[in-house]
């Protein structure tokens, strides 16, 4: 199993550029999310998805949209670049099942800087 | 809302010592999951430690172990034997819901 892979890794935009995040997992998940990752700072939740079709906002959701079409793929769309948006990104996946908080699984990141 | 505080920006330790890294967090929650990932150079978030708050028992990772307080509200990672490997940033996180809460880190540097 490749886990939960993400592209691009480095990824430098423009101000007002767009962009899509790619992020899938092959461990037949239910549970996806988007955190973002500031200098010194720990992760911020953007967006999660419980299930193919149903997308939720997180706590830092501004500037961003998800689809969540199938249950392996969960891209990330940044919309009007902008430099409050330089972070590291990344995808994680979990099974949730009723009762129970399972581990949840990142990809390796992508570095995002916009200028 | 939950929160979780890491009140060590940084840390240090000699090869072979101990250290623990502290951890509090704020709930209303009775049932909820407390967890510590590594996160080292490579940036790959890489899962330590979980434990269960319904669980009186520590849980244990060969050299990793935490001190559960829940009363206190506190989630401390002990880590035994430390290696050169271990050099990292720690994150506590918080998990009650659909999403973790992660602390801001503890950067740990192990030398020899």
């Amino acid at each position: 199993n490749a886990g939960v892979t993400q592209t691009p890794k480095f990824r430098i935009l423009k101000i007002g550029q767009s962009m899509t995040l790619q992020c899938t997992q092959d461990m037949n998940h239910n549970y996806m999310y988007w955190y973002r990752q500031d200098p010194g700072m720990g992760l911020k939740l953007i967006y999660y998805s419980v299930g193919a079709g149903i997308t939720d906002k997180g706590e830092v959701p501004n500037g961003y949209n998800v689809s969540r079409s199938t249950t392996e793929d969960f891209p990330l769309r940044l919309e009007l670049a902008a430099p409050s948006q330089t972070s590291v990104y990344f995808c994680a996946s979990s099974y949730w099942d009723r009762g129970t908080y399972n581990e949840q699984f990142f990809g390796p990141g992508t570095r995002l800087t916009v200028l | 809302a939950q929160t979780v505080t890491q009140s060590q920006p940084e840390m240090s330790v000699q090869e072979a010592e101990t250290v623990t890294l502290s951890c509090t967090y704020d709930t209303s929650e009775s049932n909820y999951y407390l967890f510590w990932y590594k996160q080292p150079p490579s940036r790959q978030m890489i899962l330590v430690i979980r434990q269960e708050a319904y669980k009186q028992q520590n849980a244990t990772e060969n050299r990793f172990s935490v001190n559960f307080q829940k009363a206190a509200k506190s989630f401390s990672l002990k880590i035994s034997d430390s290696q050169l490997g271990d050099t990292a940033m720690y994150f506590c996180a918080f998990g009650a819901g659909t999403a973790l809460i992660f602390g801001k880190g503890t950067t740990l540097s192990v030398s020899s």
